[in-house]
């Protein structure tokens, strides 16, 4: 059965702190592996991983996939009110050539000031 | 450059009734997809369309239908609604591309609650 899992499911830090959010994933015909951000409503993009040992950077964000051991992590350094959210693993199988998203029930990451 | 736009935002309903939900995809892009969200859950996926065929689904009960028109917008039906249904409905939305990867493009969402 195709999972992805991700760990922790509630943080709470204070801003400055930094953090790594977790995922495995089990997915047949692994396409890409993706972060999102949720806040309340939709699901905003962060990034798209396809390659192992590249990391992907934006601001204070960054993430890494290893396609070996099947996870990836998210790191948020000085971390800011404005981080506060749920963040999302998904993984993108493509078992014909339309992909299908799998999701891990989402880190919920509280950020106090 | 709209995004993906979603309506209504918020719908109650009854058990037994019938809903339908609408989605406009982003600008540019041609496949839809239909996620459920239940509270404190990840979405799961429902179906996906693309030149106004269903593709491909998830594991949901034939209850559960859609449809995509000449424009790529796109509905979902659910009938006999269920106190389990209520959930975030999001559309998502990207280009079909053998070649690269594209992300898909999340709409706000329509909050469904069956009373």
């Amino acid at each position: 059965e195709d999972k992805v899992v991700q760990s922790p499911l509630s943080l709470v830090v204070h801003e400055g702190d930094t953090v790594t959010l977790n995922c495995s994933y089990e997915v047949t015909n692994f396409r890409s592996l993706l972060w999102y951000k949720q806040e309340k409503k939709a699901p905003t993009f962060l990034f798209m991983l396809t390659s192992s040992g590249i990391e992907k950077k934006s601001g204070r964000l960054s993430s890494i996939l290893d396609k070996k051991e099947l996870f990836s992590i998210l790191n948020i350094t000085a971390t800011q009110t404005g981080d506060s959210a749920v963040y999302l693993c998904a993984v993108d199988s493509r078992g014909s050539t339309l992909g299908r998203l799998y999701f891990g029930r989402g880190t919920q990451l509280t950020v106090w000031p | 450059d709209a995004g993906v736009t979603q309506s209504p935002t918020h719908l109650i309903k009854t058990r037994g009734q019938q809903v339908t939900l609408r989605c406009s995809p982003k600008s540019g892009h041609d496949t839809v997809s239909w996620y459920q969200q239940a509270l404190g859950q990840g979405p799961q996926f429902i179906f996906q369309y693309y030149e106004e065929e269903e593709r491909q689904r998830g594991n949901f009960p034939d209850r559960f239908s859609g449809h995509q028109f000449p424009n790529y917008s796109s509905e979902l039906n659910v009938n006999a609604l269920l106190l389990g249904d209520s959930a975030l409905y999001l559309c998502a939305s990207s280009a079909y591309d053998t070649y690269s990867n594209q992300p898909q493009h999340f709409g706000d969402g329509t909050r469904l609650s069956i009373l």
